[in-house]
């Protein structure tokens, strides 16, 4: 079965931080790999996603994230955040290739001071 | 904006009753998927249709039901509601081995 961690629950930052959000998965298989943000009261938007090629993607909002497959991991990374990044990180996982169901973590809620 | 609608947004209804969750997926998508948002669980998926069939299911209660219509657009349906399923439902789509996008959700509170 799969499963996804995030280890960090909350994380509180001064704006113009970098910020680096872990994410371990557990699945006996090839994957896709996904980060979705949820601001206050919204629904879950895409903020990168993998599947395959360079393991470093780029997203949407100046993140990205690192597939490092020996580690099981795909942490989220932004060299400045901004208060507007305030909001939960949801990192998720699928089975490469299929439509399937996605699995999540726990989630990590950021919170960005001025 | 996702694409992918839901209605309604907020239901607020009693224990014992049944309440109907509608979703339409984004244009050209097949696949349909609903997920349960609470705070002690988390986001679970619940169940999958794709093409008018069902897929896949997660953790679906017995007491809850969906189907796909040929249209695409899906119901969740929720009967004999208790406390505890007072959640956020989000439906999302995809095509086949693609990303999922996610709609805003339905508030479901039982009282």
């Amino acid at each position: 079965a799969q499963s996804v961690s995030q280890h960090n629950h909350h994380v509180i930052l001064s704006e113009a931080a970098s910020l680096e959000l872990g994410c371990n998965y557990s699945y006996g298989g090839t994957v896709n790999l996904f980060w979705y943000v949820q601001y206050p009261g919204q629904h879950l938007q895409l903020l990168l996603k993998y599947f395959s090629g360079d393991p470093l993607v780029k997203g949407i909002k100046g993140f990205e994230a690192e597939f490092i497959k020996s580690k099981f991991s795909f942490n989220l990374r932004k060299p400045s955040v901004q208060w507007s990044d305030t909001a939960e990180y949801f990192c998720a996982v699928n089975a490469y290739g299929t439509a399937s169901k996605l699995t999540f973590g726990t989630g990590t809620r950021l919170q960005v001071t001025l | 904006d996702s694409g992918v609608t839901q209605t309604p947004k907020h239901l607020i209804t009693a224990t014992g009753q049944r309440v109907t969750l509608r979703c339409s997926p984004r244009s050209g998508d097949l696949s349909v998927y609903w997920y349960q948002q609470s705070l002690d669980q988390g986001l679970q998926f619940l169940i999958q249709y794709y093409n008018g069939e069902e897929r896949a299911k997660g953790n679906i209660l017995e007491r809850f039901s969906a189907q796909q219509f040929p249209d695409l657009h899906s119901e969740l349906n929720l009967s004999s509601l208790e406390l505890g399923d007072s959640a956020l439902y989000f439906c999302a789509s995809s095509n086949l081995g693609d990303t999922q996008y996610f709609g805003p959700g339905t508030r479901l509170t039982v009282l």
